[in-house]
Order: structure tokens, then sequence, then C-alpha cells
């Protein structure tokens, strides 16, 4: 159990256009799910915390325009990439915690994006 | 001083060895504390889940936390080359909600 996925696993997008990212809680509802981007050899990097039916909490220097969340259900996080820029390019990682649980945090396998 | 401190290694030992991997933290406010495993190029795999102080036991795996000196520990029994991966200490407090998460230790096991 307690298995979060994530799509696509891998994206190539042109500098200028936006990319969505999806993270799916496949069987447990998530109230609360994370973003993260991890660099090579770095360890995860907390972007943005999303409560279903609610916006988003950006961790500083985060943009929240460049970053759109959506938690729409309660299996269900997007995360948008605006205008991506090759700087943009990363490892983006989501993860979801159970309504029921107090600690555990389940990470999805993540989405390798590239901006050319 | 960091919140969470996590020597990042990298760590090499011989196929069957015990090991070792420590977190220290700064935060006494801290409860909840997790291990995570990372492959290359792979999401983070939850290794072990401890509420509070003390022991939890799985399989070739032990976790230990002790509050008191604000240390944390993973020790992995009979490694395999398969154990080879990034291991990551994390922990929150009660109320907050953001895991906080050490640098991460490189672990390789040869065989």
């Amino acid at each position: 159990g307690a298995v979060v996925s994530q799509h696509p696993s891998w994206v190539i997008c042109k500098s200028g256009t936006s990319v969505k990212i999806e993270c799916r809680s496949l069987d447990f509802q998530a109230t609360t799910m994370f973003w993260y981007r991890q660099f090579p050899k770095q360890s995860l990097m907390l972007m943005a915390t999303s409560n279903e039916g609610s916006k988003a909490t950006y961790e500083q220097g985060v943009e929240k325009d460049k970053f759109l969340i959506n938690h729409a259900s309660l299996t269900l996080s997007t995360l948008t990439v605006t205008s991506a820029h090759p700087e943009d390019s990363s490892f983006y990682i989501c993860s979801a915690r159970p309504g029921s649980g107090e600690g555990e945090q389940y990470f999805g396998p993540g989405t390798r994006l590239t901006v050319t | 001083q960091k919140e969470v401190e996590q020597d990042p290694g990298p760590l090499s030992v011989p196929e069957g060895a015990i090991v070792s991997l420590n977190c220290t933290y700064s935060n006494s406010a801290f409860q909840y504390f997790m291990w995570y495993r990372q492959y290359s190029r792979k999401g983070p795999e939850l290794l072990m889940y401890t509420y509070s102080s003390g022991n939890k036991e799985d399989g070739r795996f032990t976790a230990q936390v002790d509050k008191s000196s604000k240390y944390i520990s993973l020790f992995i029994r009979d490694s395999q080359p398969s154990d080879s991966a990034t291991y990551l200490c994390a922990m929150r407090n009660q109320a907050g909600t953001a895991l906080i998460f050490g640098k991460g230790t490189t672990l390789s096991v040869s065989s």
C-alpha cells in the first residue's frame, strides 16, 4: 500500500512553454501533498505544501506564479511550470501524507524535466 | 548550525558488513523521524518511521532515536550490494507539516 505515482516520468520541453506534472496517491487519500525539487547529488528542497481545496503554501524563494500548484482532489495534485527556462531543469518529486497518518510521507518516483 | 546534519559520505563497505548511518538535529520539538532510501534518478522510498524515542526493527534494518542527545541512527545488518543507494534522514515536529531532510549519505556495498 501507500503508492504515489507521478506522470510524466520524464519530459523535455522548449524554453517558454509550460509543463504540467501530475501526482496521484493510488491507494489512500492525501489531505496534504508536497512538491520538492532535487538537483544532482543534493538533498530534496521543499517547494510548496498543498492541502486539498485550498491554496498552496510556498517556501521562501519559490515563485508561486511560475510554479502553479493545484490540489483538486484528495488523490491528485498538479504542478505546472509556466514559461519554463533551462534553469528550471531539475528532478521534481511529489509526496503525500495519508489523511490518517501523523508522520508518514510517501514519495512519488519523480519527474525529470529538461528545458532546452 | 543546520537543523539536521548528516555526513554525506561516501561510505563504502564490503558485502555482509554492518552499516551505521547517523543524523544529528538541533530542534528539540522534532517528534517524527524517518529514514528514506533513494536510488539514482528515483523517488525516496520510506524505510523506517519512528515516533519519539526508542528503537524499531524491520528485517535487516534497525532505527534508533535518542531524543536526549538529538541523535538518530539507522543500522543495516548483512549489507547487500542492492543496499547501495543514498540514505536520507528526515524529521518533523508534531505541529508542523514539512519534513526537514538531511543531505543524505551515499552508501556503496561491494560484493
